[in-house]
């Protein structure tokens, strides 16, 4: 079965620091996507960055970049420069890829808060 | 603005009570994935279709059904509700297939009292 798990249930960043937040996962399967998802205090979810298991490079999205490490089979999202707007939940995600269904698999989330 | 919508915003019931929430795709997105976002069991998958088709079914209870019509929108029927049936209910689309990206709709408040 796949389980992600992020072990950090709230963390705090200096505004124009850089953040990391953790996602470990586990699959048996060789191929699959990771995702991080943003979920501000208003509820809406939204989406930041994808990564899949043979991407030789790790992700970039703006400010935003996944640290891959497959043997070790983590994700972690990276922040930069955080902004005052960057405070929400923040949520890893994993799905089988390619597949019929599409899934997701979430972690419990971690609020991130940035302090001015 | 995802493209996803869903109606109602928020809805309050009484326990017994039966629900039906909406969700129309993003136009042109044949899957239609919802979630239920509550407290005690984080977000978690409900159930797929795939252009009227169920495609992969998660941890929804019998009291819960789902179908996808003709159109692609979407409803998420829940009967006999019970308190822990409060949540946050998200509505997502894609083109389906190996389409990595979801987008999700802002999501139906439901609170049981």
């Amino acid at each position: 079965a796949q389980k992600i798990t992020q072990t950090q249930p709230g963390m705090f960043v200096q505004e124009k620091e850089a953040v990391t937040l953790d996602c470990t996962y586990d699959t048996s399967d060789q191929s699959y996507g990771l995702f991080w998802y943003k979920q501000p205090s208003s509820g809406e979810m939204i989406f930041l960055i994808y990564q899949g298991s043979y991407d030789e490079q790790n992700a970039t999205e703006g400010r935003y970049s996944l640290n891959f490490q497959k043997a070790r089979k983590s994700a972690n999202l990276v922040i930069s420069a955080s902004q005052l707007g960057d405070s929400a939940m923040y949520f890893c995600a994993m799905r089988r890829a390619p597949s019929n269904t599409g899934k997701l698999i979430f972690g419990q989330g971690t609020t991130l808060q940035v302090k001015p | 603005d995802s493209g996803v919508t869903q109606t109602p915003k928020h809805l309050i019931t009484a326990t017994g009570q039966r629900v039906t929430l909406r969700c129309s795709p993003r136009s042109g997105d044949l899957s239609v994935y919802w979630y239920q976002q509550s407290l005690d069991q984080g977000l978690q998958f409900l159930i797929q279709y795939y252009n009227g088709e169920e495609r992969a079914k998660g941890n929804i209870l019998e009291r819960f059904s789902a179908q996808q019509f003709p159109d692609l929108h979407s409803e998420l029927n829940l009967s006999s509700l019970e308190l822990g049936d409060s949540a946050l209910y998200f509505c997502a689309s894609n083109p389906g297939q190996i389409y990595n990206e979801q987008f999700f709709g802002p999501g139906t408040r439901l609170t049981v009292l």
